[in-house]
């Protein structure tokens, strides 16, 4: 079966721009999940959507939003790019029940100018 | 708020010795703990994961790590090291009552020839 996929790999922006970044979660997964990954940061929770809600989100501003489609796969929006903001963002799907692992996948790797 | 603590931000073996890596949650009711496996420039692999049943739980190449209630501990280990198993290992937890996956801030594991 085909894993979680996320797509740019890469993507480099202008502080004060927009980005986009993409995720297909594996075939009959329901939620999808983002977390950022910063340099001495660890990985941070970002949202959690599922059947095409959004569930949870962690500590972060509003400019960072997303949404989950019908067919389950998710898009997170980043506006106004702050430096900061520099990370690999990490996307991971996992079928209904607590209990289940996450399936992540190879990331996006955003870098912020 | 429900967390895991990992005990050394890297750790460092000769190819062939024991590995320990060290985890600690803070929950009175006991969660469900994973372990997950990161090379560079990839996403997490899931390692092990415990659910509640077996304490002495077996993951994939070799791993393994057992609960311990009274410790609070899920720490994860293999009885010889490959210098393959150089990476950064993050543990995380599901609080009991929750849905969102809570990672500590990572070991490396340094193998040496």
């Amino acid at each position: 079966e085909a894993g979680v996929t996320q797509s740019p790999t890469h993507l480099i922006k202008t502080r004060g721009q927009q980005a986009t970044l993409r995720c297909s979660p594996i075939s009959g997964h329901t939620s999808v999940y983002w977390y950022q990954q910063a340099l001495g940061l660890g990985l941070q929770f970002l949202l959690w959507y599922d059947e095409g809600e959004e569930r949870n989100r962690g500590n972060f501003p509003p400019r960072f939003s997303g949404r989950q489609f019908p067919n389950y796969s998710s898009e997170l929006n980043v506006n106004a790019l702050e430096l900061e903001d520099s990370a690999l963002y990490l996307c991971a799907s996992r079928p209904t029940g607590r209990n289940s692992p996450l399936h992540f996948g190879n990331g996006t790797r955003l870098t912020v100018t | 708020a429900q967390s895991v603590t990992q005990l050394g931000s890297h750790v460092s073996v000769s190819e062939g010795a024991l590995v320990l890596l060290r985890c600690n949650y803070s929950s009175s009711v006991p969660p469900y703990l994973f372990w997950y496996v990161q090379y560079p420039n990839q996403g997490l692999q899931l390692l092990l994961k415990y659910t509640s049943a077996a304490t002495l739980v077996k993951g994939i190449n070799g791993f393994e790590a057992e609960f311990k209630k009274s410790e609070t501990s899920f720490h994860l280990t293999k009885p010889s090291a490959h210098m393959s198993d150089a990476a950064e290992y993050f543990c995380a937890v599901i609080p009991a009552g929750y849905s969102t996956l809570t990672f500590g801030k990572g070991t490396m594991l340094l193998v040496s020839p």
